[in-house]
């Protein structure tokens, strides 16, 4: 099946500065998201985002498919961003049997 | 509306005790899905429901038992589980084949104990 892999594990960064997470994944994607999954445990979604690239605010998603990597950019981060990033992937069975990446887990300082 | 809802948010079982989490959403979707978060590790896919039938079971022993009775509703019922079954236990759904993205939308999940 298709493995999913993150990284960084782990990041701290000062308020304001910028991040960039990355995500592999082994095999081509139908699927590929990008949640935050707050202290409560709610999985937020942040971007679907198979091909290309989408802009919310400050954060951006771009995937290049034929090279199977994601990255999730976060600008001017705020303490708010902190929590755990998931990078979430589904093959070729149609996208359903979703694999989640291990995670970046994000610390952002005052 | 994008929301899934769980019932119950927290739930305490004995090891004896069988019970019922709930999911329901509506927003057409016809693809549900049950996942197992322990602590500081990812979601782990257990069953994927599509079209009301089982499509997917990732070799789940069968103290967990999925039932999808209509296309808003899916439950797991619980019997027999173990300490280390406690976990939290995510419900997403989304399009179904033919409906078009697979976007997956997660509820708030169940806080399951097991003692």
């Amino acid at each position: 099946g298709i493995q999913v892999e993150q990284s960084p594990p782990d990041l701290i960064l000062q308020e304001g500065a910028n991040s960039t997470l990355r995500c592999n994944f082994s095999d081509s994607v139908n699927n590929l998201q990008w949640f935050h999954q707050n202290p409560w445990g709610q999985l937020i979604n942040l971007f679907y985002i198979p091909s290309g690239t989408k802009q919310n605010g400050r954060l951006s998603a771009t995937t290049v498919a034929t090279e199977r990597y994601s990255l999730l950019y976060i600008s001017s981060s705020q303490t708010t961003d902190s929590g755990v990033y998931f990078c979430a992937a589904g093959g070729n069975t149609g996208g359903f049997k979703t694999i989640f990446g291990a995670g970046t887990r994000l610390f952002v300082k005052a | 509306d994008t929301e899934v809802t769980q019932t119950p948010k927290h739930l305490v079982m004995g090891m004896t005790n069988k019970k019922s989490l709930k999911c329901e959403q509506h927003m057409g979707h016809r693809a549900m899905y049950w996942y197992k978060q322990k602590a500081k590790k990812p979601p782990e896919l257990m069953f994927v429901y599509s079209y009301e039938k089982l499509s997917i079971n990732e070799s789940v022993p069968s103290r967990f038992s999925p039932e999808c009775p209509n296309s808003s509703l899916l439950n797991l019922h619980l019997h027999a589980l173990q300490p280390e079954d406690s976990a939290l236990y995510l419900c997403a759904s989304s399009q179904g084949p033919g409906q078009g993205s697979t976007e997956a939308f997660f509820g708030q999940g169940t806080r399951l104990t097991v003692v």
